[in-house]
């Protein structure tokens, strides 16, 4: 199995403008997660999916951010508009278990994106 | 309230020395366990966890971590560490009550001098 995959690895934008990351979890997983990491604030969940069902959103910042997953293998974070204070490396991470509560959560790359 | 503590920001180590990383929890049921590592520039991976049985585990890497539910702790060790172990190690327990989810502590950043 590729693990989980994401794009792009980095992402340089200008602020105002719309980013999309994309997340293709591993096969056969039912929970899927967007992590945001900062020096300043460490690793953050985001949201996390269980059947492609948005289940905890409490940690979308606000309203620019959204997350879909339209089927079992694809999902999306998009921020807009972008604001500098958005720069952060984004990780998704898949899980055979509801929440990743009782098995391993597998991580992407992570996407480094910068908002100037 | 459910949470996870790891009471050391950053620690540095000798290479060949022992290594213990401390996580305490708060969870009212049993718990479930984890210790990840993040290496430069990558995602977190999976040392070790702990559902039940043997409270000693072993991990990859030649980790391993101690649940002691009487001090709601989960400690990782490990007897003789490498340059390569420099990284951050988060614990993270898995929680069923109130919703499913996995809570991370802030995470300890291990360096390692020559």
């Amino acid at each position: 199995d590729a693990g989980v995959i994401q794009s792009p690895r980095h992402e340089v934008t200008e602020m105002g403008q719309e980013v999309t990351l994309r997340c293709k979890p591993i096969s056969g997983h039912n929970s899927l997660f967007w992590y945001r990491q900062t020096m300043m604030r460490g690793l953050e969940l985001l949201i996390y999916f269980n059947n492609n069902v948005p289940i905890d959103d409490s940690g979308m910042p606000e309203d620019r951010f959204s997350a879909k997953m339209p089927n079992a293998s694809f999902s999306t974070l998009k921020i807009q508009p972008s604001e500098p204070r958005d720069s952060a490396v984004y990780f998704c991470a898949s899980s055979l278990s509801p929440g990743g509560s009782t098995d391993t959560q597998y991580f992407g790359p992570g996407t480094r994106l910068t908002v100037l | 309230a459910q949470s996870v503590t790891q009471p050391d920001i950053h620690i540095t180590v000798s290479e060949g020395a022992s290594l213990e990383l401390r996580c305490n929890y708060s969870y009212g049921a049993t718990p479930y366990l984890f210790w990840y590592v993040q290496s430069p520039g990558q995602g977190l991976q999976l040392l070790l966890k702990y559902f039940s049985g043997d409270t000693l585990v072993q991990g990859i890497k030649g980790f391993e971590a101690e649940f002691k539910r009487s001090q709601s702790s989960f400690n990782l060790r490990k007897p003789s560490v490498h340059w390569s172990d420099a990284a951050e190690y988060f614990c993270a327990v898995g929680a069923r009550t109130g919703g499913f989810k996995t809570i991370f502590g802030a995470g300890t950043r291990l360096f390692v001098k020559a």
